[in-house]
């Protein structure tokens, strides 16, 4: 299957500072991505839809000007936490779609990136 | 609103044995896909199976194969000879066939007993 390369796995970082995480498809092109958020022992909630090229589209409660997606390339969405808070800590996750392929509806995901905000 | 329902928050399963895990859907779309992604404690999403709307037969990929019931809108996770490693947590997923994000049940915790 196709393959979505996530980084970094694990951040720490004190309270104000900013988080980027990057998604890269590694071997398609993906003009959409998706990032999600995942509390322990609960299921995953997407956060936005990122689109190359435009903007990303959330989804209704998360505040765009906190989480900040970019995807400037067919192959890279990036998230940034801005001022990150304790509150953020969470596991994020992206996913990519490979559309020009035979599996063209499964969505692959990165391997996560699980933030601690101290 | 898709809505996808996952009733058992925990399941045990005698490992070489085969274990059912339940998924009901929701949609008014006609066209949509049903998806189980299995998440280790490492946290990755692993996709295991698809089941398209549209798809006259159950999807079957390996020991996984898909229950599909369009009339009872279940898609249930059927996996056999089940091993060790099969412990994980299991989530059932829909998308619509526009926007392509997926919705997700609240999943199931899969331990398999020596």
């Amino acid at each position: 299957g196709a393959v979505v390369s996530q980084h970094p796995s694990w951040v720490i970082c004190k309270s104000g500072t900013s988080v980027k995480i990057e998604c890269r498809s590694l071997d398609f092109q993906a003009t959409t991505m998706f990032w999600y958020r995942q509390f322990p022992k609960q299921s995953l909630m997407l956060m936005a839809t990122s689109n190359e090229g435009s903007k990303a589209t959330y989804e209704q409660g998360v505040e765009k000007d906190k989480f900040l997606i970019n995807h400037a390339s067919l192959t890279l969405s990036t998230l940034t936490v801005t001022s990150a808070h304790p509150e953020d800590s969470s596991f994020y996750i992206c996913s990519a779609r490979d559309i020009t392929g035979l599996a063209k509806n499964i969505q692959y995901f990165g391997a996560g990136t699980r933030l601690s905000v101290l | 609103a898709q809505k996808i329902t996952q009733t058992q928050p925990g399941m045990f399963v005698q490992e070489k044995e085969a274990v059912t895990l339940d998924c009901t859907y929701d949609t008014s779309d006609p066209s949509y896909g049903l998806f189980w992604y299995k998440q280790p404690s490492s946290g990755e999403m692993i996709f295991l199976i698809y089941q398209g709307s549209y798809d006259q037969q159950n999807a079957t990929e390996g020991r996984y194969s898909l229950n599909f019931q369009k009339a009872r809108k279940s898609a249930n996770l059927v996996i056999s000879a089940s091993q060790l490693g099969d412990s994980a947590m299991y989530f059932c997923a829909m998308t619509d066939n526009q926007g392509g994000k997926l919705i997700f049940g609240q999943g199931t915790e899969l331990s398999v007993k020596p």
